[in-house]
């Protein structure tokens, strides 16, 4: 079990617009940055947001960060049959570790 | 350009350590602020956090595997390694280097493409 809670899967359509969910707890997301990683297939995973809402160069704008809370959210515009991976949030824990959630299987139908 | 690359065995008994390295290209981990860490994907489960390491020598563990790991960072070789002892099948992994950008954030910027390893006699 996770110390960061996913939804296991989510769907959508070309073009549509989808969001995955991340919550956490005060001790993490609460206090801390929270991270976005992209894993597609048989690849090593691949840095999306940093610092809550940030983009590194070279990740498109249809990709967005926001945190509420003790919970976080990447949203995905403009779907694209390339946008099919895991999805992972990430965080510090005030125990002095790492914690990523379970990941998300992101579907384009 | 940086770029970090695993190597070592693709299987390892039950029982015995597994010694991994990462080299690092294109920044000298000497001369860096960062910290260097290691990250693993299990069959069927997501990621998890091992640790990570600055060019000092300081050292940041996953409490859950704390017992069993260890870092180090050879700054002549501009590499690191993760030693982690008393291997079952539930470590049976991928396992990935990268480099950690900052110590209270789990912000992992650059990876290594990952080296599978399997525990099994």
């Amino acid at each position: 079990q996770s110390v960061l809670t996913q939804p296991p899967s989510v769907s959508g359509a070309p073009g549509q617009r989808v969001t995955i969910s991340c919550s956490g707890s005060s001790s993490n997301i609460g206090s801390s940055y929270v991270y976005w990683y992209q894993q597609l297939p048989g690849t090593a995973p691949k840095l999306l947001i940093y610092r809550n809402r940030q983009r590194p160069s070279g990740v498109p704008d249809r990709f967005s960060g926001s945190i509420s809370g003790t919970s976080a959210s990447l949203a995905i515009s403009g779907l694209r049959s390339e946008d099919e991976a895991d999805y992972y949030c990430a965080a510090w824990d005030d125990r002095l570790t790492g914690v990523f959630g379970g990941g998300t299987r992101l579907s384009v139908l | 350009q940086l770029r970090l690359q695993e190597s070592g065995p693709g299987m390892v008994k039950p029982s015995e350590t597994l010694s991994l390295t990462c080299n690092v290209s294109g920044d000298s981990i000497s001369g860096s602020s960062s910290l260097w860490g290691w990250v693993r994907k299990s069959p069927g489960k997501g990621l998890e956090w091992i640790g990570s390491v600055y060019s000092s020598g300081v050292v940041y563990y996953n409490p859950s595997l704390n017992s069993r790991v260890s870092m180090s960072v050879d700054t002549s070789k501009n590499q690191f390694s993760l030693n982690l002892q008393s291997m079952t099948a539930a470590d049976t992994a991928i396992y990935y280097c990268a480099r950690h950008r900052e110590y209270g954030g789990l912000f992992l910027d650059y990876w290594g493409q990952g080296t599978l390893v399997t525990a099994s006699s």
